[in-house]
């Protein structure tokens, strides 16, 4: 069974361009979240999607970031006109349905380590 | 909001010592993990324990949710134990919140 997982695993963007990062879950999840880890931090939540559908982006910056988990395909965070201040590992968890079974565990991927020059 | 808190922030260990991460948090919880972030930024499941004791190897942890703390206990500490230990927890929302996590460092 293979885990989640991302890419790229590195990407490297100039200031101004649109990165997009691509997250599939392990087989049998159907949620996915998007977390970010600017250097020498801990890990903060950005966005809670199921298929076709986005729970909670309460952590996503307002501006230039999207994300989307469609029907088919893997899930993308999209950042527009990239900025220094966005370089950072972004990592994507996924989970069973945690109101099914509550089993709330959440696995996660390599990372996506973006740097902005 | 909920707050989560790790301790100590830092620890130096050499090969074969025993040590105890602890992760205090404000509220009740329906999902507590420990990771493990080694030195190349890999994140590694090594707990899903809201409640109770587990068992893996070298590694065990406690969580006691009525007093609102889990413990990491890492046995007979080896060189590749180095690297970053975080706690996370959720508490009626999906979103994990992680602690600033525990450097560990250990020297052969």
């Amino acid at each position: 069974n293979a885990g989640v997982m991302q890419n790229p695993r590195h990407l490297v963007r100039r200031r101004g361009q649109e990165a997009r990062l691509r997250c599939s879950p392990m087989k049998g999840h159907s949620h996915v979240y998007w977390y970010r880890q600017l250097p020498e931090e801990g890990l903060k939540f950005m966005v809670y999607l199921q298929k076709e559908n986005i729970i909670d982006e309460s952590g996503m910056p307002k501006e230039r970031f999207s994300a989307e988990f469609p029907k088919e395909g893997p899930s993308i965070l999209r950042i527009q006109q990239v900025v220094r201040g966005d370089s950072a590992a972004y990592f994507c968890a996924s989970s069973p349905d945690p109101r099914r079974g509550h089993n709330y565990e959440q696995y996660f991927g390599p990372g996506t380590r973006l740097t902005v020059t | 909001g909920i707050q989560v808190e790790q301790s100590p922030p830092d620890l130096i260990l050499q090969e074969g010592a025993n040590s105890t991460l602890r992760c205090n948090f404000s509220d009740s919880v329906n999902n507590l993990q420990w990771f493990h972030q080694n030195p190349w930024g890999q994140l590694i499941n090594l707990f899903y324990i809201p409640s109770g004791t587990k068992q893996n190897g070298r590694l065990s942890a406690t969580t006691v949710a009525t007093e609102r703390y889990s413990l990491l206990y890492i046995s007979s500490s080896q060189t590749t134990d180095s690297g970053v230990y975080f706690c996370a927890i959720a508490y009626n929302t999906d979103k994990l919140i992680f602690g600033t996590g525990t450097r560990l460092q250990v020297f052969p």
